[in-house]
């Protein structure tokens, strides 16, 4: 079946220590979001690739990055990970990023920093 | 900047019974789309019911429908025979509809309902 897969499921990470988490999709969708959900909050967009187009929120920390070397994968990067970056990081992908169209959802990279 | 309130945290309904969640909004725009998202426990978000604000005509999927009131700026969803496995968080959210632009992307969620569904 074609989805949005998250790896890993689980990270734990050392403060300050960079961390990387990927999504991938497989199907061909040509926007991907990253979501950032606190426990018992709202998910937060940091931010989205349209094709190659990257689009940050205003509120995103430096601390964030992300790559997306081709259709089909996205990376986000956490450069020196704070306490207070401890959250799900949701990946979500859409096939145009006009309103109409549905946001599909992987199932979350729980990320916790000790 | 658009707001999306969900002010109750929790509720509980017996399965076989019908259950309304929620939701108010607060926009100046006049065309956009609200959704409500589940959100099983450990599981992905996955699109429950989309409305978009230029239909006057409530959505409806199933066992769940949702009653839009555009004036009012409410957006309530009623799940009727309740399921355990309709036990979940449950987001509401708005995005703003029109040619996108790169700011006008994001959905924005309210703080989510966790629903709890009593055999």
């Amino acid at each position: 079946d074609a989805m949005v897969i998250q790896n890993p499921r689980y990270q734990v990470t050392q403060f300050g220590k960079p961390v990387t988490l990927s999504c991938s999709q497989t199907l061909n969708h040509n926007v991907m979001y990253w979501y950032q959900q606190k426990s018992s909050q709202a998910p937060k967009l940091l931010f989205h690739y349209y094709d190659k187009d990257f689009n940050n929120e205003a509120d995103t920390p430096d601390n964030f990055q992300s790559r997306r070397p081709n259709t089909s994968f996205c990376f986000l990067d956490i450069r020196s990970p704070g306490l207070g970056d401890a959250a799900m990081y949701l990946c979500a992908t859409s096939r145009d990023p006009g309103a109409g169209y549905e946001q599909y959802f992987g199932p979350g990279t729980r990320l916790t920093v000790t | 900047a658009q707001t999306v309130t969900q002010s109750q945290p929790e509720m509980s309904v017996q399965e076989a019974e019908t259950v309304t969640l929620s939701c108010t909004y607060d926009t100046s725009e006049s065309d956009y789309y609200l959704f409500w998202y589940k959100q099983p426990p450990s599981r992905q978000m996955i699109l429950v019911i989309r409305q978009e604000a230029y239909k006057q005509q409530n959505a409806t999927e199933n066992r769940f429908s949702v009653n839009f009131q555009k004036a009012a700026k409410s957006f309530s969803l009623k799940i009727s025979d309740s399921q355990l496995g309709d036990a979940a968080m449950y987001f509401c959210a708005y995005r703003s509809a029109g040619e996108w632009t790169g700011a006008n992307s994001k959905l924005t969620f309210g703080k989510g309902i966790t629903l709890s569904v009593r055999p």
